[in-house]
């Protein structure tokens, strides 16, 4: 079976400090990979998504750049943080039926 | 820009009795659309789905209905149980990309008392 995983769970950060959030998935191959992030009060905002080693998309501009080196690792990063950059942050996978995403535990960032 | 909207951020229902969760948009292209649950600590799992040809969509107890005119949909819990007590999300997908774009609402906690 499928299992996605993601780490870490939680995470306080100082402004200006670097970003690495990592995700894996086991269990199936060439998954359609996402990062979403949920602000305070907000629904689940796609930030990115990948279909393929090496291609990312960003769907909104921000201070967050995201790579797939390698077909079932997302990574999520930033240079400098934000105070902006808090939230809680979800990657999700989907196979031949895109719409239907299975999202991981979810990583909550304070930043400070 | 919210285009999914879930205004009541909260609901509580005692048990047996029917939940309804409702959750509005304002982009008519989309076409598909689809409900989650969450529970603490977890990712969101999926729950149920409709497309924007049906009006009503049933899976044991829970149904969405769509209203397109309105521009609504609602989740039908029926009986409600503890074990839903959960935070629900309704999301949308505009149709023609490969890939799942969907758009969130805020989520709903759904409290079901025994």
């Amino acid at each position: 079976s499928q299992t996605i995983h993601q780490w870490p769970a939680t995470l306080v950060q100082p402004v200006g400090s670097p970003l690495s959030l990592e995700c894996t998935v086991e269990g199936t191959s060439n998954p359609n990979l996402y990062w979403y992030r949920q602000a305070a009060g907000r629904g689940l905002q796609l930030l990115f998504y990948s279909v393929g080693i090496g291609q990312i998309s960003s769907e909104v501009p921000q201070n967050l750049s995201a790579s797939r080196p390698q077909d079932r690792q997302f990574i999520l990063s930033s240079k400098k943080l934000l105070l902006s950059d808090s939230g809680f942050y979800l990657c999700a996978w989907s196979g031949l039926a895109p719409l239907q995403q299975f999202f991981g535990p979810g990583t909550r960032l304070t930043v400070l | 820009d919210q285009q999914v909207k879930q205004n009541s951020p909260s609901l509580s229902v005692q048990e047996g009795r029917i939940s309804i969760l409702n959750c509005d948009y304002t982009n008519s292209m989309f076409d598909y659309f689809l409900w989650y649950k969450k529970y603490p600590a977890e990712g969101p799992t999926f729950l149920i789905s409709i497309s924007s040809i049906k009006d009503k969509n049933e899976d044991g107890r829970f149904t969405v209905f769509l209203n397109k005119s309105a521009k609504h949909l609602s989740l039908h819990i029926v009986p409600s149980q503890p074990g839903d007590s959960a935070v629900y999300f309704c999301a949308a997908n505009p149709g023609g990309t490969s890939y799942g774009k969907l758009t969130f609402g805020q989520g709903t906690i759904l409290t079901v008392h025994p």
